[in-house]
């Protein structure tokens, strides 16, 4: 089955303590992204990559950090974590294509709350 | 920039019509996404439009008139399961047109 896996699902951590949160897709996908949600602001980019060892920025990518060795994974990790990452966060993969709809898929999405 | 803007909520009963609009500004535009989302579930994909007109997909349509950076999605015949966020997108602005830029989303709130 075609998926985007995202791990774990919830976590309640506190303000300064390292966490990754991994994410995996096996539709061979070039591109994977992290989108953080917060109520009344959407769905919001944080990092993206187009490749293996190829990430850039998004919108909100202060205080993230994203790593792509292998085209599968593309965790998330949040060195030192403060409450104003408490959010539900979302992977997604795409297969990249200049033209058409860059349909874009999700993983369950993680509830990060921080203390 | 890019941004787009939606309604925030809409309202509706079983059986009606509703639509919901989309107006967005973007510097090079590849075409228009439309995302459901369910409450807390992962968003996923209904529909896109690159060129003008209507495009259907069963009792969802949706529309794009890019003179005027506008489109729309259409549910029909709405069902207490369409009750969900609707997010229309557009790739952007980056050379590749990888980013996904979403609107804030409108909630659709059908009733019996």
């Amino acid at each position: 089955e075609a998926q985007v896996t995202q791990n774990p699902r919830y976590l309640i951590t506190v303000t300064g303590k390292k966490l990754t949160v991994t994410c995996s897709q096996n539709m061979n996908h070039e591109y994977m992204s992290w989108y953080r949600q917060d109520p009344g602001l959407g769905l919001r980019q944080i990092y993206y990559s187009m490749n293996v060892e190829v990430t850039d920025k998004g919108d909100v990518p202060e205080g993230y950090k994203v790593s792509r060795k292998e085209k599968r994974n593309f965790p998330l990790i949040l060195e030192s974590p403060s409450p104003n990452q408490t959010s539900l966060y979302f992977c997604a993969s795409a297969s990249y294509q200049e033209q058409g709809s860059y349909e874009q898929y999700f993983g369950p999405g993680t509830r990060l709350t921080v203390t | 920039g890019q941004s787009l803007e939606q309604p925030s909520e809409v309202t509706a009963v079983e059986g009606a019509i509703v639509q919901i609009n989309c107006t967005y500004q973007t510097s090079g535009f590849y075409g228009l996404s439309w995302y459901q989302q369910h409450d807390g579930g992962a968003p996923t994909f209904l529909s896109y439009n690159a060129l003008d007109g209507l495009e259907e997909t069963g009792r969802f349509s949706s529309f794009l008139s890019r003179s005027d950076s506008y489109g729309y999605l259409l549910l029909q015949e709405l069902q207490m399961k369409d009750s969900a966020s609707y997010f229309c997108a557009v790739r952007g602005p980056n050379q590749a047109g990888t980013a996904l830029i979403f609107g804030k989303g409108t909630t659709l709130s059908v009733s019996s």
